[in-house]
């Protein structure tokens, strides 16, 4: 079966730090990845996928970018946190669907709190 | 563009109490339709899912949602709330040709003993 990982599960930076956020998926080949934002009381904002290694659409300019070095690995990052980047970030992943969005599965999420 | 909307954004019902969580999309053709529960502090969970064919569809933790195209809704109903429902639910919509899934904002479900 499919699991996916996420770490750190909290974290608290100081404004000005870089950020690195990992998430890997187990159990499956070529997927789709995902990355998603969650404010406090909001819905989700997709901030970037992936459908290959290499591969990177950004959703919303801002200050984060996101890599995908390996097919299961995908990687969140930031070289100047804001105050704005604290949230609740989640990972996800789908199969590729066949003409048309597949079901997407989270990760359990990092709380990013940034001071 | 496609939308999600949830209109409720926070419900609250005492346990045993039916529940009805309304969401409504826009898209001009068949769109596959997504509910998802959040527990605070956790990641996503699909409830269930509707791609095509019966409209009336069945998750877990006893939910089900009815599709009605006239309508433009997805509906997701539980008759009877247990104290362990009380989450955020997602409604989302996909698309074909597409990747991605675009969600609502989410209702909070409150569950009083």
């Amino acid at each position: 079966s499919q699991t996916i990982h996420q770490w750190p599960a909290t974290l608290v930076q100081p404004v000005g730090s870089p950020l690195s956020l990992e998430c890997t998926v187990e159990g499956t080949s070529n997927p789709n990845l995902y990355w998603y934002r969650q404010a406090a009381g909001r819905g989700l904002q997709l901030l970037f996928y992936s459908v290959g290694i290499g591969q990177i659409s950004s959703e919303v300019p801002q200050n984060l970018s996101a890599s995908r070095p390996q097919d299961r690995q995908f990687i969140l990052s930031s070289k100047k946190l804001l105050l704005s980047d604290s949230g609740f970030y989640l990972c996800a992943w789908s199969d590729k669907g066949t003409g048309g969005a597949d079901t997407q599965y989270f990760g359990p999420g990092t709380r990013l709190t940034v001071l | 563009a496609q939308s999600v909307t949830q209109p409720d954004i926070h419900i609250t019902v005492s346990e045993g109490a039916s529940l009805e969580l309304r969401c409504n999309y826009s898209y001009g053709a068949t769109p596959y339709l997504f509910w998802y529960v959040q527990s605070p502090g956790q990641g996503l969970q699909l409830l269930l899912k509707y791609f095509s064919g019966d409209t009336l569809v069945q998750g877990i933790k006893g939910f089900e949602a009815e599709f009605k195209r006239s309508q433009s809704s997805f509906n997701l109903r539980k008759p009877s709330v247990h104290w362990s429902d009380a989450a955020e639910y997602f409604c989302a919509v996909g698309a074909q040709n597409t990747d991605k899934l675009i969600f609502g904002t989410g209702t909070r479900l409150q569950v009083f003993p």
